[in-house]
């Protein structure tokens, strides 16, 4: 079955501090990624997606991700981050070969210390 | 810069009682997804739609649920018999195609006493 897993339940970084935020998942397919984020109250807002092509994609907010097909990795990053950047993120995942639905991780919650 | 819109942003309902969630995708999308997120579990996908019909539902989407586009712009969910499990919030999607990305409405918090 397909499954995301994001192994950080929590994160605590400094402000101005980098960002590493992990994703792996389990696909019998090609893939294509997403990272979310949500603050509290929010609804998802979309951060960035792979779908092909360049393996290291960019997205809003000065985040960006990478993705390593041989680890089976989709891992987000920002060198910088900012106090507003405190929010929960997930990774989803989905393939043409599952029909339309994303499979969602269980998020990872950032908190940005000042 | 176009969006998913949802109302209303929480219902409380009693067990039993029948509810409807709805949602306006963005106006040029074809496909329509509702997804729900139990309080610190995992967004989980429920039923996809597309051209007035279900396209793919899960396991949760059982008897109880029904999808339905009733005019040009909205897409609705309901919940024929509610029960305290489905408490939760229900977030409304929208893409332009399949594999393309899924745009989020801001969901609606549902409280079944």
């Amino acid at each position: 079955a397909q499954s995301v897993t994001q192994p950080d339940i929590h994160i605590t970084v400094s402000e101005g501090a980098s960002l590493e935020l992990r994703c792996n998942y389990s696909y019998g397919a090609t893939p294509y990624l997403f990272w979310y984020v949500q603050s509290p109250g929010q609804g998802l807002q979309l951060l960035l997606k792979y779908f092909s092509g360049d393996t290291l994609v960019q997205g809003i907010k000065g985040f960006e991700a990478e993705f390593k097909r041989s680890q089976s990795s989709f891992n987000l990053r920002k060198p910088s981050v900012h106090w507003s950047d405190a929010a929960e993120y997930f990774c989803a995942v989905g393939a043409k070969e599952y029909g339309n639905k994303l499979v969602f991780g269980a998020g990872t919650i950032l908190r940005v210390k000042s | 810069e176009p969006e998913v819109t949802q109302t209303p942003s929480h219902q409380v309902t009693q067990m039993g009682q029948e509810v409807i969630l709805r949602c306006v995708p963005i106006s040029n999308h074809l496909y329509f997804y509702w997804y729900r997120q139990i309080l610190g579990q995992k967004v989980e996908f429920l039923v996809s739609f597309y051209n007035n019909e279900i396209s793919e539902k899960s396991e949760i989407f059982d008897d109880q649920f029904s999808v339905e586009r009733p005019d040009g712009s909205n897409f609705t969910l309901k919940i024929r018999s509610t029960k305290l499990e489905d408490s939760a919030m229900y977030f409304c999607a929208s893409s332009v195609y399949p594999s393309y990305e899924q745009y989020f409405g801001p969901g609606t918090r549902l409280t079944v006493t």
